[in-house]
């Protein structure tokens, strides 16, 4: 099972630059989110999507933009770095439906913004 | 609002000893609680989970119990082993939505 799949594992961009990365799960599950990894601010949720077509902000959504066109991808643009978004991020989906259900994360994509 | 406290790390431990991990929250309504654990280099999975008041979760010798009076999900294990070493993170899921709310994550090292 590949589970969520987040490519690239590493970037380095200058800022004003503009990347994609890629996140995809092959559970069919309907949610899927996006989270910034801090020292000593644990999780932060970016955005988030409930199904194909729906996406919404979470706590940190400004410099981030989302599109949710099939089930299985759940891609997170940057349009013009800044070295705040030096951080790794994490893609996420849900087993099971509302919050008591499980989730499961990608291995994760360090990105620095020099 | 909403959040999640743990407490700060790093935590050392010798072998076999005792972990108590403290996690309490601040939440409207239901919220579901949950224990990730984060290993070197990888994203964070799911070890345990508790979605009512007085359920006990447990996986891998690991337990906490969701208190509600306490508003507390403390993470226990009886004797930690070098293999528990990694980053701990309490987390809840605020009910009626799809949003989940981190710790900061507790780093934990077990000596052999």
């Amino acid at each position: 099972n590949a589970g969520v799949t987040q490519t690239p594992k590493f970037q380095v961009l200058k800022t004003g630059q503009s990347m994609t990365l890629q996140c995809a799960q092959d559970m069919n599950h309907e949610y899927m989110s996006w989270y910034r990894q801090d020292p000593g601010m644990g999780l932060r949720l970016i955005h988030y999507s409930v199904g194909a077509g729906i996406t919404d902000q979470g706590e940190v959504p400004n410099g981030y933009n989302v599109s949710r066109s099939t089930t299985e991808d759940f891609p997170l643009r940057l349009l013009s770095a800044a070295p705040s978004q030096t951080s790794v991020y994490f893609c996420a989906s849900i087993k099971g439906t509302g919050t008591s259900g499980e989730l499961f994360f990608g291995e994760g994509s360090r990105l620095t913004v020099l | 609002g909403n959040s999640v406290t743990q407490m700060e790390g790093p935590v050392t431990l010798s072998e076999e000893a005792f972990l108590t991990i403290n996690c309490t929250y601040t939440a409207t309504g239901y919220p579901s609680l949950f224990w990730y654990v984060q290993y070197p280099g990888e994203g964070l999975q799911l070890l345990l989970k508790a979605t009512k008041a007085d359920d006990k979760g447990s996986n891998k010798g690991f337990e906490a119990t969701y208190r509600k009076e306490t508003t507390s999900f403390h993470l226990e294990k009886g004797s930690v082993q070098v293999s528990d070493s990694a980053v701990y993170f309490c987390a809840l899921g605020l009910s009626g939505t799809y949003k989940y709310i981190f710790g900061t994550g507790t780093r934990l090292k077990v000596l052999a």
